[in-house]
């Protein structure tokens, strides 16, 4: 159980377009899912949080207008990177939060999608 | 601010080797600790959790205690396997009273066991 989806698993793009992240967990319904990015060789780094039915909270330093994010239902969350420039070029995460006992959460990570922006 | 440190890889190790992965942690809430694992190519995997002072999360002979004291929370694992090559991450979530928080990872530890 506890399974998260993500697609398209890579994407090449130009610079300019706008591209869109599926993140979805499949057996359990999610109302926080988080996304992140990761760097070659180094650590994932919080970018914001996707709440269902409401605005995302962006971290400090990501823009918001440039990464967008819809958490349309409690199954599904969609990044859309857009105007894409070659620095945005990373590996982008993102996992759905599953509620356990005593208010103790554990995340559950999708297998991540590689973007490069040409 | 919260913040994880977790020793520099990689580490290389024989078969059958002991293991140990430190991390530290600073946080100002009540964290739990938490060790995911990402195999090449592969999406992050939870590996164990720890929720509070003194417990111990364990699985697939991997073990780590939550060390309060230290602010510790290191990862062992008496017998390695060369399938165990992978990077680990130690992370906390930092519940403040409004559900948590996104995590927040150490670097990644790059392990590789040599047959």
């Amino acid at each position: 159980g506890a399974v998260v989806s993500q697609h398209p698993s890579r994407v090449i793009c130009k610079s300019g377009t706008s591209v869109k992240i599926e993140c979805r967990s499949l057996d359990f319904q999610a109302t926080t899912m988080f996304w992140y990015r990761q760097f070659p060789k180094q650590s994932l780094m919080l970018m914001a949080t996707s709440n269902e039915g409401s605005k995302a909270t962006y971290e400090q330093g990501v823009e918001k207008d440039k990464f967008l994010i819809n958490h349309a239902s409690l199954t599904l969350s969609t990044l859309t990177v857009t105007s894409a420039h070659p620095e945005d070029s990373s590996f982008y995460i993102c996992s759905a939060r599953l509620p356990g006992w005593g208010g103790v959460d554990t995340q559950y990570f999708g297998p991540g999608t590689r973007l490069t922006v040409l | 601010g919260d913040s994880v440190t977790q020793m520099e890889g990689p580490v290389t190790l024989s078969e059958e080797a002991f293991l140990t992965i430190n991390c530290t942690y600073t946080a100002t809430g009540y964290p739990s600790l938490f060790w995911y694992v990402q195999y090449p190519g592969e999406g992050l995997q939870l590996l164990l959790k720890a929720t509070k002072a003194d417990d111990k999360g364990s699985n697939k002979g991997f073990e780590a205690t939550y060390r309060k004291e230290t602010t510790s929370f290191h990862l062992e694992k008496g017998s390695v396997q060369v399938s165990d090559s992978a990077v680990y991450f130690c992370a906390l979530s930092d519940w403040k009273g409004g559900g948590a928080d996104g995590l927040t990872f150490g670097k990644g530890t790059h392990l590789i066991i040599q047959p």
